[in-house]
């Protein structure tokens, strides 16, 4: 069972213009939430997060929004940059008390295409 | 600087002919793991290691093994290498505690023939 899904395989945008992509979760018993950001021939490197008290946090173009309810969270861009174009990951840590050790859940990852 | 090397970046074997992954961090990170990824599944844990000698087995342990003789070090062992194991394998660290930010090492593509 897909604990954390992003339906969106990839997403095309033109640059300047907004780009969001999403990530649906299952379990309630996570509480922080990680966006990451992968480059072809590269490791994953850590974007922005949002623990599971919040529902917004920003970090200069990017914005994740949670919503805990939909158990739907969303990173926005903007503006979009053509230097954005890669594969972006959300990633769940469930917590302590459910007997997580740190470990993150990925979903299947987002490409993003940002056009000039 | 700070960082989680991997070793080999590329490499293609034959079924059955036993291989390690190095993976290497200079964070002085207690907290190891290995991911794989796969088309369609995004990034799956292997094996975790919370500290030296200490192991355990994450979602798809099935056919790896790991050791943790040093903290600094966490290779990847396949046994004996089957084509299901082509894939793209990241070596992962983090600091104490229940920290969240991973670092990821650059990755190594296996292909098993």
């Amino acid at each position: 069972d897909q604990q954390v899904k992003q339906n969106s395989p990839s997403l095309s945008v033109q640059e300047g213009r907004i780009s969001i992509l999403n990530c649906d979760y299952t379990n309630s018993m996570f509480d922080y939430f990680l966006w990451y950001k992968k480059y072809p021939a590269e490791g994953p490197t850590f974007l922005i997060s949002i623990s599971s008290i919040k529902d917004k946090n920003e970090d200069g173009r990017f914005t994740v929004f949670l919503n805990k309810s939909a158990k739907h969270l969303s990173l926005h861009i903007v503006p979009s940059q053509p230097g954005d174009s890669a594969v972006y990951f959300c990633a769940a840590r469930g917590t302590l008390f459910s007997g997580n050790t740190g470990k993150l859940i990925f979903g299947q990852g987002t490409t993003l295409q940002v056009k000039p | 600087e700070a960082q989680v090397t991997q070793n080999p970046r590329y490499l293609i074997t034959v079924t059955g002919k036993k291989l390690t992954v190095t993976c290497s961090q200079n964070m002085n990170h207690e907290y190891m793991s290995w991911y794989r990824q796969d088309p369609g599944l995004g990034l799956r844990q292997i094996y975790y290691s919370m500290n030296v000698e200490v192991t355990d087995k994450g979602d798809v342990p099935e056919g790896y093994k790991v050791s943790r003789k040093e903290k600094r070090n966490f290779p990847l062992i396949l046994e004996s290498p089957s084509p299901n194991q082509t894939s793209l394998y990241f070596c992962a660290s983090r600091g104490t505690g229940y920290s969240y930010e991973q670092y990821f090492g650059p990755g190594t593509r296996l292909t098993v023939t």
